[in-house]
């Protein structure tokens, strides 16, 4: 059974800290990792990752996968208040449509 | 281009009625999935549809079912529902290339299912 684990579960920062998130997985036949950001709506994509050691980057978020150690890291520097949100990380097996979430990481950013 | 659309977005039922809630996918998408999010639980994986058959299928009981439509709209009907059935369901739109085609799922607002 695919699995995805995700730590810190909560976090709490100060503004303009920098976080780093984790994501560990299993998964058979895997194709592709993504990352979301859910406020108080639906989650939106951040980023999907499918080769190992490529960084993504969009401003000040930046992730990299390792197919090896079967983990990811999402990174926020100079984090905002804005930033406050679940985390969400999946990994996609092949065969379309079929996602694998972790329960995700809370990071909280106060003033 | 209009992102996914979930309609209702919120519904209270009582327990052993059925519910129907209905997804828009993404112009040109084929591929459309659905997903249950409970605090508990997590986002969980119901099933997967594309050109109107059901194509992955998660762990949930046969009270869950789903349906597509020859425009890629789709269907998630759960029957005698039960209180654990509250949560968020999100519907997720794909172009659903197929396997080796790297894809993004675009997700819609999610209809709020309270079961009293």
């Amino acid at each position: 059974e695919d699995k995805v684990v995700q730590s810190p579960l909560s976090l709490v920062v100060h503004e303009g800290d920098t976080v780093t998130l984790n994501c560990s997985y299993e998964v058979t036949n895997f194709r592709s990792l993504l990352w979301y950001k859910q406020e108080k709506k639906a989650p939106t994509f951040l980023f999907m990752l499918t080769s190992s050691g490529i960084e993504k980057k969009s401003g000040r978020l930046s992730s990299i996968l390792d197919k090896k150690e079967l983990f990811s890291i999402l990174n926020i520097t100079a984090t905002q208040t804005g930033d406050s949100a679940v985390y969400l990380c999946a990994v996609e097996a092949q065969g379309a449509g079929k996602s694998t979430f972790g329960d995700g990481t809370t990071l909280t950013v106060k003033p | 281009k209009a992102g996914v659309t979930q309609t209702p977005r919120y519904l209270i039922k009582t327990r052993g009625q059925q519910v129907t809630l209905s997804c828009s996918p993404i112009s040109g998408h084929r591929s459309v999935s659905w997903y249950q999010q409970t605090p508990g639980q997590g986002l969980q994986f119901l099933f997967e549809y594309f050109s109107e058959t059901q194509r992955n299928k998660g762990n949930f009981p046969g009270r869950f079912s789903g349906r597509q439509f020859s425009n890629s709209r789709s269907e998630m009907n759960v029957s005698t529902l039960e209180l654990g059935d509250s949560a968020l369901y999100l519907c997720a739109s794909s172009l659903g290339l197929g396997t080796g085609i790297q894809e993004t799922q675009y997700f819609g607002p999610g209809t709020r299912l309270l079961v009293l």
